[in-house]
């Protein structure tokens, strides 16, 4: 079967950094998404990684390691509104996406 | 542009019943999706559609059904509903056979079978 791991719940400062991680076991693997998915809406694509190393996207960043069958999302200068889900997904070898359960970040003031 | 719609936004409904949940998108994507999201368990795929006309199943298909007749829409079935298939249902597309085949979801349906 399929396994991705990612924390449940994390907690940081307005304007601190947090950085969410991502562990997998799929069959196959051509890429890793990261989706964005705020209470009650609908996940919105954040990043896409297929080579080792890291995309930076503004205040977000992902990072990966195929060999280590690792990722994550890094959120700098986090504001009020980074207060989200963030799903870690998996595009498997038949591409198709597997998720993680998603990890809910809080950020306080 | 509209992207994705889905309807409805939300529904309760008597175990037994059949219900359609409808899906249509305006992107021309070729590949269409269907997702359950539950507590603690992520989303998992219920059906997909690479393209029209064909049809196949995801991890958790038992009690769904689909048709892709056209491009635009990919409604999903639940030919007798149960409780356990209370669930917020996501539709999503992608335009498909692509590397980098990106996933745009819609707004989601949340359905309570009692």
């Amino acid at each position: 079967g399929q396994n991705i791991d990612q924390p449940t719940e994390m907690t940081a400062t307005e304007g601190a950094i947090v950085q969410i991680n991502c562990t997998y076991q799929t069959s196959g693997f051509n890429g890793l998404f990261w989706y964005q998915q705020h209470a009650g809406e609908a996940p919105t694509f954040l990043s896409y990684n297929v080579l080792d190393g890291l995309e930076e996207k503004g205040r977000f960043s992902s990072f990966l390691s195929r060999s280590k069958g690792y990722s994550y999302l890094l959120l700098k200068e986090l504001q009020m509104k980074d207060s989200a889900s963030y799903l870690c997904a998996v595009l498997r070898g038949d591409y198709k996406l597997s998720f993680g359960a998603g990890t809910t970040v809080t950020v306080r003031a | 542009i509209a992207g994705i719609t889905q309807a409805p936004t939300s529904q309760i409904l008597a175990a037994g019943r059949r219900m359609t949940l409808r899906c249509t998108q305006d992107m021309r994507h070729n590949a269409m999706y269907w997702y359950r999201q539950d507590l603690g368990l992520g989303l998992r795929l219920i059906h997909y559609s690479n393209t029209a006309g064909t049809t196949g199943k995801g991890e958790v298909p038992d009690g769904y059904s689909v048709s892709r007749a056209n491009t635009d829409d990919f409604p999903l079935t639940l030919a007798s509903a149960v409780p356990s298939q209370t669930s917020v249902y996501f539709c999503a597309s992608s335009e498909g056979g692509a590397d980098t085949d990106t996933q745009y979801f819609g707004p989601g349906t949340r359905l309570t079978v009692l």
